[in-house]
């Protein structure tokens, strides 16, 4: 069965580094696109990048580049989203998604709070 | 910026026809595949169709999608509407210089 797993919610401050992760089983990690996608509260779907963790491969939506960094570690099967210097505009739920010619499976969301 | 427009929200009664569009700001809507996706509250999305018209296992046939080039519009219609398809719905495709682009959303009411 495939799956996508993401860590737990934070609440961090203004300023403050996070990095979230979302390990995939089930399937051939390394085979296929990972992507991230923010969800602000009340808000749309807003797609982030994506990365292709067989050659870490990254592209970013022009709206999040030097936003954010996307990595993953394939001996793990893991992939990242991070920010260096968090805003209280990056609270949101985040999800990360399979690419499979459409986003086939999600993780369940992470969600961010960032307050002072 | 390429972008997709989804009305804010449609409502229509059990058991009739609904349908939701999604309109592309520029160039050709029909040189990209579109998928759609569903979002019931505090859920993750799911696909509902992708490549324009095709359905996931376990999607009921009375979900279907279709383009139409004259309009530069993609459709999303849902027939013999069911209370559980009340959601939020996405239309999602991509901008030719490569990033993914989402639609607004459109909340469906089925009251």
């Amino acid at each position: 069965e495939v799956q996508l797993v993401q860590s737990g919610a934070e609440v961090k401050k203004p300023g403050e580094s996070l990095k979230i992760s979302c390990k995939g089983s089930g399937y051939s990690f390394t085979s296929y696109w990972i992507g991230w996608v923010r969800q602000m509260p009340g808000k749309g779907l807003e797609w982030m990048g994506i990365i292709y963790p067989g050659d870490s491969d990254t592209r970013y939506s022009p709206s999040f580049q030097g936003q954010v960094t996307i990595s993953a570690d394939k001996s793990i099967s893991t992939a990242y989203l991070q920010w260096s210097s968090l805003k209280a505009s990056d609270t949101a739920m985040y999800y990360c998604a399979r690419h499979g010619g459409t986003l086939d499976y999600w993780g369940q969301g992470t969600l961010v709070t960032v307050s002072s | 910026n390429f972008m997709l427009t989804q009305p804010h929200s449609v409502s229509e009664s059990p058991g009739k026809t609904v349908t939701i569009s999604c309109t592309g700001s520029s160039g050709s809507i029909a040189s990209n595949y579109v998928q759609w996706y569903q979002q019931r509250p505090g859920s993750a999305p799911t696909t509902v169709i992708y490549e324009d018209n095709q359905r996931p296992s376990g999607v009921p046939d009375r979900f279907s999608g279709s383009i139409d080039s004259s309009s530069n519009s993609a459709s999303l219609t849902i027939s013999g509407l069911k209370t559980e398809d009340e959601a939020d719905y996405y239309c999602q495709s991509y901008d030719s210089s490569g990033p993914w682009v989402f639609g607004g959303g459109t909340k469906l009411t089925v009251l």
